[in-house]
């Protein structure tokens, strides 16, 4: 099956600081989704973006087909971003990255 | 409009119990899916079912079965719990099915979670 991979792993941020997460992917895809699993177990979604870029006030991501990869981009970070951050693509069946921890401190 | 419920949210079992989790949506979707969570790891789909009537395997199938009661309910049946499935389960739904293909929006929206654990 296809294989995800996220980086980094961990993240810690003090509040204010910018970040870039990332998300490869080995083989073409049909759909992509962001989603933010917070300190409660709640999954939330984020983006749905196969291909291109969006963005939805301090965060933006942009995936890149062709070349196998998305980022999320989280600007002027606050404590309640903290959580992890998870990557999801779909190709007959859907995948799951192993998630970036991220922790922002005040 | 709650989107997707799923009960109970905690159970613990002993070994060999069986046990059934219930999941429902309300966004007239046509596919429901069944996922489990590890401690560290990314969501694995366990079972899913493209429309009423059908259900397919996903990556981790074995040790479970399913049941789309209708368009609405999705169950997830564990016949005889074993320690390995203590994990944290999540139902979601999305209008189409996994193999859609491209140029439809196929976003998954996710229940709360239920956690199970196996003593």
């Amino acid at each position: 099956g296809i294989q995800v991979e996220q980086s980094p792993p961990d993240l810690i941020l003090q509040e204010g600081a910018n970040s870039t997460l990332r998300c490869n992917f080995s083989d073409s895809v049909n759909n992509l989704q962001w989603f933010h699993q917070n300190p409660w177990g709640q999954l939330i979604n984020l983006f749905y973006i196969p291909s291109g870029t969006k963005q939805n006030g301090r965060l933006s991501a942009t995936t890149v087909a062709t070349e196998r990869y998305s980022l999320l981009y989280i600007s002027s970070s606050q404590t309640t971003d903290s959580g992890v951050y998870f990557c999801a693509v779909e190709r007959g069946d859907m995948r799951f990255g192993a998630g970036t921890r991220l922790t922002v401190k005040p | 409009n709650a989107g997707v419920t799923q009960t109970p949210k905690f159970q613990v079992l002993k070994t060999g119990q069986s046990m059934t989790l219930q999941c429902a949506q309300d966004m007239n979707h046509n596919s429901m899916y069944w996922y489990r969570q590890d401690p560290g790891m990314g969501l694995r789909l366990i079972y899913y079912s493209a429309s009423e009537g059908t259900t397919d395997k996903g990556e981790v199938p074995n040790g479970y079965n399913v049941s789309r009661l209708n368009k609405r309910e999705f169950s997830l049946r564990l016949e005889s719990a074993a320690p390995s499935q203590t994990s944290v389960y999540f139902c979601a739904s999305s209008e189409f099915s996994l193999h859609t293909g491209t140029g439809r929006r196929n976003e998954q929206f996710f229940g709360p979670g239920t956690r199970l654990t196996v003593l």
